[in-house]
């Protein structure tokens, strides 16, 4: 069965420093992966995704994520952070069969001024 | 394009009464989800449909939930009768095949 693991509840990084958002996925066949942020009283918002092609992927915001297949890892950074970053993230993994996503339990990211 | 559309955006209802959902996707898309997100047990997939026909109710709590999509734009998650322990906030979702979902703003809901 599919899952996807997001090991840390929360994350705090200063503003201006690197960022990254741990996933690791389990998944039959090569998974299409996915990340989305949720800001507060909203839906969750598509950031970026990873169906084949280059290992690393770049999506909005300045957010990108390495698809590392031997780690079975997707992880989402972010070269510089900011404040306006601080948000709940999802990581989500779909096998190549049927539309069902898994998402992980989500991490909040906090990003010190 | 105006995006997942979900109403009403807040409902605050009475245990034992019906709540009724609505959600119109994003015109095309051929999937819909309804998930259903708290605190205690993060977002959680309550059914999708594909072409309008549910595929996966798995994740549907009891009998006292239903879903419906009668045609390609127009879906609604029905909970009769509502109990407080289903306060949480309802997010209807679409995507085009394959590809990546777009959330709408969700419910907030509350029973008393």
């Amino acid at each position: 069965a599919q899952s996807v693991a997001q090991p840390e509840d929360q994350v705090n990084v200063a503003e201006g420093n690197p960022l990254t958002v741990k996933c690791t996925y389990s998944v039959s066949g090569n998974p299409y992966l996915f990340w989305y942020v949720q800001y507060p009283n909203r839906g969750l918002q598509f950031l970026l995704k990873y169906i084949t092609g280059d290992n690393l992927v770049k999506g909005s915001y300045g957010f990108e994520a390495e698809f590392n297949k031997s780690q079975t890892s997707f992880h989402l950074k972010k070269p510089s952070a900011l404040v306006s970053d601080s948000a709940l993230y999802f990581c989500a993994v779909r096998d190549r069969v049927g539309d069902k996503i898994i998402f992980g339990k989500g991490t909040r990211l906090h990003i010190l001024p | 394009d105006a995006g997942v559309i979900q109403s009403p955006r807040h409902e605050v209802t009475e245990m034992g009464q019906e709540v009724t959902l609505r959600c119109k996707p994003i015109s095309g898309h051929n999937s819909l989800f309804w998930y259903r997100q708290t605190m205690m047990r993060g977002l959680e997939l309550l059914i999708y449909f594909n072409n309008n026909v549910p595929i996966d109710d798995s994740g549907m709590p009891e009998d006292r939930f239903s879903a419906k999509m009668p045609n390609a734009s127009f879906s609604t998650l029905k909970i009769q009768p509502s109990e407080p322990r289903d306060s949480a906030v309802y997010f209807c979702a679409s995507s085009l095949a394959y590809n990546e979902q777009f959330f709408g703003p969700g419910t907030r809901l509350t029973v008393l």
